[in-house]
């Protein structure tokens, strides 16, 4: 099966710092969407992307969905406590699963 | 706004004992999933349903067996247990499989087999 490259795998930043992640596959998706997994809990979806180029923000979350359709990043601004957590990027492609990357674990230093 | 329910949250089995991990739905979604989460793994697929009536499997569906109890619910059993499958086990449901809308998760079935 196919895992999606997702980096970095973990990052430490201070509060109010600026975080970026990306995701990266070998294959072309239609969709991207972006979840943040809580410690004890399911992911829940944070952004969905549908079509090459497309930048959506849903507060301080912005994410793309990647020219080439083989990538896309999710960027957080003025990171707070409560953005820790594991965020996940997922690929579809018509008539096919959904694809996972590994994801990326953040800790936020007050 | 119940979502995806599983049951139980937390489960220890010995090895060959079975054991029935129950999800269940209130979206009216089509297709139900089973996932396993291990450490740097992501999430792997172990069967779906598209509809109800049909199962199929995914990526990992070695020594799980699944069952469509109807629209609603779609159980995940362990026959015989073993260590490699202790994993955070998580169901989803989308509306329907195919389509681009995204998948809703469950909060997860923690299990250890000893």
């Amino acid at each position: 099966g196919q895992q999606l490259n997702q980096s970095p795998q973990s990052m430490f930043i201070q509060e109010g710092e600026d975080v970026s992640m990306n995701c990266t596959s070998s294959s072309i998706f239609n969709t991207w969407l972006w979840y943040k997994q809580d410690p004890g809990e399911g992911p829940v979806l944070l952004i969905a992307l549908y079509k090459a180029g497309e930048l959506t923000s849903n507060g301080r979350l912005t994410a793309q969905f990647g020219i080439t359709r083989k990538d896309s990043f999710l960027n957080i601004s003025a990171s707070i406590p409560s953005d820790v957590g594991i965020y996940f990027c997922a690929g579809h492609s018509p008539g096919n699963q959904f694809y996972f990357g590994t994801g990326t674990s953040l800790t936020v230093i007050p | 706004n119940a979502g995806v329910t599983q049951t139980p949250k937390f489960q220890v089995l010995k090895t060959g004992q079975s054991m029935t991990l129950q999800c269940a739905q209130d979206m009216n979604h089509n297709s139900m999933y089973w996932y396993r989460q291990d450490p740097g793994m992501g999430l792997r697929l172990i069967y779906y349903s598209a509809s109800e009536g049909t199962t199929d499997k995914g990526e990992v569906p070695n020594g799980y067996n699944v069952s469509r109890l109807n629209k609603r619910e779609f159980s995940l059993r362990l026959e015989s247990a073993a260590p490699s499958q202790t994993s955070v086990y998580f169901c989803a449901s989308r509306d329907r499989q195919g389509s681009n809308q995204p998948q809703h998760f469950g909060d997860g079935t923690r299990l250890s087999i000893l």
